[in-house]
């Protein structure tokens, strides 16, 4: 069975300051997404990562994805009030029989604070 | 472009009630389609996904259980709720061959 550990489970920061969150898995996933989700609503997708060594930046936030495929990090610079929110990691499973299912961490419920 | 509605928001529903919660997908064709059920801040546990009419698979044993009459239609059910099925419960589409997963906005259920 493939897991994804997610690290740390929770997070308070003050405004200002920079965070990394890690995904990280003994598996290897086909792709891997990081998602935001804001209380009531359904998660976001972020990004997706796809091939191993892989950096996507989306404005302040930083992704990554080992080499191995098998882990990634995401790193927040300057957090601001609005990150505010849960995030997820998923991996995609396909690549390992899982018929197309993600595989989702156990979320990272980040506090940025003015 | 597509779009996913899922309601109601919110539901409250007494223990031993039937349950229906709807999940439509507009904007796209042959999709997968997906329940998920949230504990509170936590991450998403799968109960039920399909790759087509009428193709169902359960993840988990439950009292719950899912229907795909139409293709871009996706529906989870119960005969009799249990306070352990109150969560908050999300659907989400996939195309057939590329993630990722498009969630709707979620129920709230309540079991009291």
């Amino acid at each position: 069975t493939q897991l994804l550990e997610q690290s740390p489970q929770f997070l308070s920061i003050q405004e200002g300051e920079n965070l990394t969150v890690y995904c990280n898995s003994s598996s290897v996933f086909s792709s891997l997404q990081w998602y935001r989700q804001e209380p009531g609503e359904g998660p976001v997708l972020l990004v997706t990562v796809v091939t191993g060594g892989e950096v996507k930046k989306l404005k302040r936030l930083t992704f990554q994805f080992g080499d191995a495929r098998k882990d990634s990090s995401l790193h927040i610079t300057a957090a601001q009030p609005g990150d505010t929110g849960l995030y997820l990691c998923a991996g995609d499973g396909v690549g390992n029989n899982q018929g197309g299912k993600l595989i989702f961490g156990q979320g990272t419920e980040l506090s940025v604070k003015p | 472009s597509q779009t996913i509605h899922q309601w109601p928001a919110t539901l409250v529903q007494p223990v031993g009630s039937p349950l229906s919660l709807e999940c439509t997908v507009e904007g796209t064709s042959n999709p997968n389609l997906y329940w998920y059920r949230q504990a509170a801040g936590r991450g998403l546990q799968l109960l039920f996904y399909s790759v087509g009419i009428g193709q169902i698979s359960s993840e988990v044993p439950q009292n719950l259980s899912a229907s795909r009459p139409q293709d871009r239609q996706f529906i989870l059910s119960s005969k009799k709720l249990l306070l352990s099925d109150s969560g908050f419960y999300l659907c989400a589409w996939s195309t057939r061959t590329a993630q990722p997963q498009h969630f709707g906005d979620g129920t709230r259920l309540s079991i009291l």
